[in-house]
């Protein structure tokens, strides 16, 4: 079965500059979540998507922008890249229209700011 | 969002059942509990979800009193391949399925 695409699995950047994560949902799934994870950390929610538009936002930086195509893939764009910043990124896919739903997670995008 | 409080961290052996509770007094009306499962280095997995009561599938059952203040995520017989981090998440379900929040969750280890 299909699952959710990440792209790049791992990414290594210098600080200040930017980075583009991409995700690519299950097919017929309309929600779309990016979560951050730190090294030690519990998974925190940054943002979330449903049928394009923004649903709900957690604790992403102004400097971190995100939003999701008529396709329904979604890209999480990252500037003035930080130290702090690297972590591991996920993007989850779930399709809202049903009760009880879950989510499914990618495999994540590892980046390190250099 | 229902806050939830978990163990950080448990230990058992090979072939035991294990149960995680999750404490979430404040849990609302419209909230389910769900449970995932976390392996190093990769994205939290969907175990289970439920309402009220009990839920089983084919790899844990999930107790839910009636009151809904806590649940029990129950596995039985662990192997070493269930070492993992257990979040438990209290959130709604259906059209306003907007965010998980994950909290602290719980580092179970098991032993040979």
């Amino acid at each position: 079965a299909a699952g959710v695409i990440q792209s790049p699995r791992h990414l290594i950047k210098e600080k200040r500059e930017t980075a583009t994560l991409k995700c690519y949902p299950i097919p017929r799934h309309d929600t779309v979540y990016w979560y951050q994870q730190g090294p030690g950390q519990d998974p925190q929610f940054l943002i979330s998507f449903y049928e394009k538009m923004q649903s709900d936002k957690g604790s992403i930086p102004d400097r971190f922008s995100a939003q999701q195509f008529s396709d329904y893939h979604s890209e999480l764009n990252m500037s003035s890249l930080e130290l702090g910043d690297s972590a591991l990124y996920f993007c989850a896919s779930s399709a809202r229209d049903r009760m009880n739903t879950e989510a499914f997670f990618g495999q994540g995008t590892r980046l390190t700011v250099v | 969002l229902a806050k939830t409080t978990q163990p950080i961290s448990m230990d058992s052996y090979e072939g035991q059942e294990v149960n995680i509770t999750c404490s979430h007094n404040n849990i609302a009306t419209n909230d389910y509990i769900t449970w995932y499962q976390q392996f190093p280095s990769q994205g939290p997995r969907f175990i289970i979800q439920g309402y009220k009561t009990k839920v089983t599938n084919e790899v844990a059952s999930l107790f839910i009193p009636a009151d809904r203040k806590s649940s029990t995520l129950s596995l039985p017989r662990v192997s070493l391949s269930d070492t993992a981090v257990y979040y438990c998440l209290v959130g709604p379900g259906g059209t306003s399925y907007g965010k998980l929040t994950f909290g602290q969750g719980t580092i179970l280890t098991v032993h040979p």
